[in-house]
C-alpha cells in the first residue's frame, strides 16, 4: 500500500540546471497536486490535475511544468532552477476534488516530500 | 489569494498542559482541514469540518469551526510529546480544486 510516491527524496541544483521531480499514485485517484512548503509560509499549490490529459495552473506556477500521461504519474518539471526555487516539494493525491464537501474521498494523500535546494 | 492565519506560530508546553490553535482568515470556506506534519513527512490529515459552529473530537483533540466559516480552532487537551508537530489548517472553496493552507504552529510538548 504504496500511497503516494516522491523521487528524489533530496536534490542539489545549481542555477540555471534542470530537472524533473517524479510524483506516482497507486489509489486511482483523478486529483493530483504539486505543492511547494516555504519556512513559516505554509503550502502554496504550483500546479494541479483533474485527470489524464488536463492540467492547470496553481497559485505559484511560474518557473515550473507538468504533464499528467497517466492516472497514475504527475511529474514536476523545472526547467532553468533559480535560488527562490529553493523549497519542499509536496506532490498530493485526491479521489474527488478538495472543496467538496463533507465525502471523505476528497481528503489528500501526500507525499513524503523532495527537498530541493538551489545554489 | 487567499490568507489563513494561524496563531501562535511556535508553541512548547510541558507535557499533561492544554492549548489552543487558531485558524483565522477574512475569507468564508465551505470546509476546513487540520492536518499534521512530522519532519520528513508530508502533512496527514486530522479532520473535516463543514459546517459553521461544527464541533468535532477525535481522542484529546477538539476541533471547531466558527459559526461565520472563517475562523477554526484546535484544542488538545493533556498534551503529550507524540502531540509534538507542526499543525496546519487548510480551507478549501465549495467545489474548488484547491486547498489554501494556513502558516503553521510549530507545537513542541516536552517529557
Amino acid at each position: 500500500n504504496a500511497g503516494v510516491t516522491q523521487t528524489p527524496k533530496f536534490r542539489i541544483l545549481k542555477i540555471g540546471q534542470s530537472m524533473t521531480l517524479q510524483c506516482a499514485q497507486d489509489m486511482n485517484h483523478n486529483y493530483m497536486y504539486w505543492y511547494r512548503q516555504d519556512p513559516g509560509m505554509g503550502l502554496k499549490l504550483i500546479y494541479y490535475s483533474v485527470g489524464a490529459g488536463i492540467t492547470d495552473k496553481g497559485e505559484v506556477p511560474n518557473g515550473y511544468n507538468v504533464s499528467r500521461s497517466t492516472t497514475e504519474d504527475f511529474p514536476l518539471r523545472l526547467e532553468l532552477a533559480a535560488p527562490s526555487q529553493t523549497s519542499v516539494y509536496f506532490c498530493a493525491s485526491s479521489y474527488y476534488p478538495v472543496g467538496q464537501g463533507r465525502s471523505g474521498a476528497n481528503v489528500l494523500t501526500f507525499g513524503a516530500g523532495s527537498r530541493l535546494t538551489v545554489l | 489569494t487567499q490568507l489563513l492565519e494561524q496563531s501562535p506560530q511556535f508553541l512548547s508546553i510541558q507535557e499533561g498542559e492544554n492549548l489552543t490553535v487558531y485558524c483565522n482568515s477574512s475569507s468564508v470556506f465551505s470546509s476546513l482541514q487540520w492536518y499534521r506534519q512530522e519532519p520528513g513527512e508530508g502533512p496527514v490529515l486530522l479532520v473535516t469540518v463543514v459546517t459553521g459552529g461544527e464541533v468535532k473530537k477525535l481522542k484529546r483533540l477538539t476541533f471547531q469551526f466558527g459559526d461565520a466559516r472563517k475562523d477554526s480552532s484546535l484544542h488538545i487537551t493533556a498534551a503529550q510529546p507524540g502531540d509534538t508537530g507542526l499543525y496546519l489548517c487548510a480551507g478549501a472553496e465549495g467545489g474548488a480544486n484547491n486547498l489554501f493552507f494556513g502558516t503553521g504552529t510549530r507545537l513542541t510538548v516536552i517529557p
